[in-house]
């Protein structure tokens, strides 16, 4: 099955700077790679998503890049502000016997400071 | 429009004892998940059923049950609950594969 790292676990910013999360995954077949932001208390929502024939993707302050050569995807969020404070989830599909579900990375705990 | 419903939002049980966590979506997704939560382990899959009628094992499948209802309810059940089940669980739905899963706001279990 499919295998995906996240990197940092936590993450803190001063507002307004910049946050870069990275991922990486282990299976070469993987085709859709969504990003999640969960607030205490409440489940994940995407935010984001790509597909593998797509390169970068932006949405206002959010953008995702993928390199399917080096199996890595990264999340950026620039001019970053307080509510961005939240978890921030990967995933890659996993189309091991046909159906395609989703692994997630661990997640990354991202604090934006006033 | 409530999207993902999951009932209850909080439950204690003893070893043993058995439940079943309720969920219902109204966007009349084909597909719905259980995913539970443990610190620093992220998100893992224990069920998923693909549309009516199908349900499969995901990475975590052992000490629980699942059922499609209908097209909008997919329940999990504990037969009996040991301590290793203490976690939040999440029940997901998406049109089809590869699409945004939509997620409801989680139960809370703990097991003592």
């Amino acid at each position: 099955g499919e295998n995906v790292e996240q990197h940092p676990s936590t993450l803190s910013v001063q507002e307004g700077d910049s946050a870069v999360i990275k991922c990486t995954y282990s299976d070469s077949a993987s085709n859709y790679f969504p990003w999640y932001k969960q607030e205490l208390g409440k489940g994940p929502q995407l935010i984001i998503d790509i597909r593998s024939n797509v390169g970068e993707k932006k949405d206002q302050r959010i953008a995702v890049t993928l390199n399917k050569t080096a199996k890595h995807f990264s999340l950026h969020i620039t001019e970053t502000q307080p509510e961005d404070s939240a978890v921030y989830f990967c995933a890659a599909s996993d189309v091991g016997s046909g159906y395609s579900t989703l692994t997630f990375g661990k997640g990354t705990m991202l604090l934006v400071s006033p | 429009n409530a999207g993902v419903t999951q009932t209850p939002k909080f439950q204690v049980l003893k070893t043993g004892q058995s439940m079943t966590l309720q969920c219902a979506q109204d966007m009349n997704h084909n597909s719905m998940y259980w995913y539970r939560q443990d610190p620093g382990m992220g998100l893992r899959l224990i069920y998923y059923s693909a549309s009516e009628g199908t349900t499969d094992k995901g990475e975590v499948p052992n000490g629980y049950n699942v059922s499609r209802l209908n097209k909008r309810e997919f329940s999990l059940r504990l037969e009996s609950a040991a301590p290793s089940q203490t976690s939040v669980y999440f029940c997901a739905s998406s049109v089809a594969a590869n699409s945004p899963l939509h997620f409801g706001n989680g139960t809370r279990l703990t097991v003592t």
